[in-house]
């Protein structure tokens, strides 16, 4: 079946530095790729939705220079938190839609900043 | 707008016991996901499904549209089932159109 994969699974930086997180389909061609942040003991909450090659929309709320995504390819989503700090330590999950509208999630990465 | 409840909220069982999670929700929806995220966080997809039902393993999932009514069901429980489940209804509101519930914590004690 469909794989969606992340990477890392976890990270921990330091305050102040940027990180990247890769988010694949593996098997499948993704026109859109969604990022969600979890909070503990919270549901999975929608930061922003990623067209490939084109920009980002993001959720109200979200800082769209905070959270940088560039969808390069119908494979590839990436999610850049720059200028991290303690707050934004989280857990960070995409998706991938298919052609057929079918929705695949991947497992998830742990941020952690110090 | 869509609301998805699951019940229960959490759940403690003994090894070897039939397990449901429900979910319902309030608008009609084209798909329905669960979910199950381990105690490390990781998500895992478990069944997406439109009708019917769908078996993975000891994993049975049963959707029904006109009760807008979904269950997730777990035979001969392990331990290692303990996570939190969630469902998501997929309605095409909203940027990736899902509702996610609020999860089932579930613990199976050997």
């Amino acid at each position: 079946g469909a794989v969606v994969s992340q990477h890392p699974s976890r990270v921990i930086c330091k305050s102040g530095t940027s990180v990247k997180i890769e988010c694949r389909s593996l098997d499948f061609q993704a026109t859109t790729m969604f990022w969600y942040r979890q909070f503990p003991k919270q549901s999975l909450m929608l930061m922003a939705t990623s067209n490939e090659g084109s920009k980002a929309t993001y959720e109200q709320g979200v800082e769209k220079d905070k959270f940088l995504i560039n969808h390069a390819s119908l494979t590839l989503s990436t999610l850049t938190v720059t200028s991290a700090h303690p707050e934004d330590s989280s857990f960070y999950i995409c998706s991938a839609r298919d052609l057929r509208a079918a929705m695949y999630f991947g497992p998830g990465t742990r941020l952690t900043v110090l | 707008k869509n609301e998805v409840e699951q019940s229960p909220q959490n759940l403690t069982a003994q090894e070897g016991e039939f397990i449901t999670i429900n979910c319902s929700y309030s608008v009609g929806i084209s798909a329905l996901h669960w979910l199950q995220q381990h105690p490390g966080g990781g998500i895992v997809s478990l069944f997406m499904l439109s009708s019917g039902k769908k078996k993975h393993g000891r994993l049975i999932a049963t959707i029904n549209i006109q009760e807008k009514h979904s269950s997730l069901h777990i035979t001969a429980s392990h331990p290692r089932d303990s996570a939190v489940y969630i469902c998501a209804a997929y309605s095409g509101g909203g940027a990736d159109g899902l509702t996610f519930g609020k999860g089932t914590h579930l613990i199976i004690q050997p």
